[in-house]
């Protein structure tokens, strides 16, 4: 299953509003998954099966979706939010991520 | 608090194999499928494959001739065998937990090693 992300960056500031798409290549249901990147670091997962928070996450991220098409929106974008972001199918092997979306600052 | 720590060789010979293992701390073994993921330099993620307790793999199918997956209850460990490296083998590789139970996603991560094949 190839999992299109779009934008693959965008440039935002503190406080922006962003919303970032993941496409499937064929119906997934709800197994999305979104995760964000640090320089360096291991990815955190953010939401699971496309609109539940991982423990821990801030209230400002949220996803929905089902079916084809998915959307994670960062409501009110802070500092720490600057980061690469990848959404992931879960529905069946081999699993597969999309190519991520870079949010820089504006 | 689940903690997956992970070790092996960094630095590899075209045509040497990679090994590298990792050690889940907390939480059960047995309620979860254990995976490989890779991420070259400045590039996404890439999914190797999975195992869970029982000896039950799935591969990626680009790299399912070369890649054996391993686990060893007893420690609490899985493995990653990726035989015949070449230059497009760099990258870094994270092992990671499945939780199925939830839909499947990847809840926790080892820190990553970048293991680089080079001459």
């Amino acid at each position: 299953i190839q999992m299109t992300q779009s934008p693959s960056s965008l440039s935002a500031s503190v406080g922006d509003r962003v919303t970032i798409t993941c496409r499937a290549s064929q119906n997934i249901y709800s197994y999305l998954n979104w995760y964000q990147q640090k320089p360096g670091k291991a990815p955190n997962l953010l939401i699971y099966a496309a609109s539940n928070f991982h423990s821990g996450v801030p209230s400002r991220f949220s996803g929905s979706g089902s079916g084809t098409d998915f959307t994670l929106t960062i409501t009110s974008l802070q500092p720490e939010d600057f980061a690469t972001y990848y959404c992931q199918q879960t529905y069946s092997t081999p699993l597969t991520f999309g190519g991520g979306t870079k949010v820089e600052v504006k | 608090q689940v903690q997956l720590q992970q070790w092996g060789a960094g630095l590899l010979k075209p045509s040497e194999p990679l090994s590298l293992t990792c050690a889940v701390y907390g939480g059960s073994f047995q309620d979860y499928y254990w995976s490989w993921i890779r991420q070259p330099p400045g590039k996404g993620l890439e999914w190797i494959g999975e195992i869970n307790h029982s000896g039950t793999t799935n591969y990626s199918p680009s790299l399912k001739s070369r890649v054996t997956l391993s686990v060893d209850t007893s420690k609490n460990q899985f493995s990653l065998k990726l035989t015949s490296v070449t230059a497009a083998d760099t990258a870094v590789y994270y092992c990671a937990r499945t939780n199925y139970a939830s839909f499947g996603p990847n809840d926790y991560w080892g820190q990553g090693i970048l293991v680089t094949v080079s001459s």
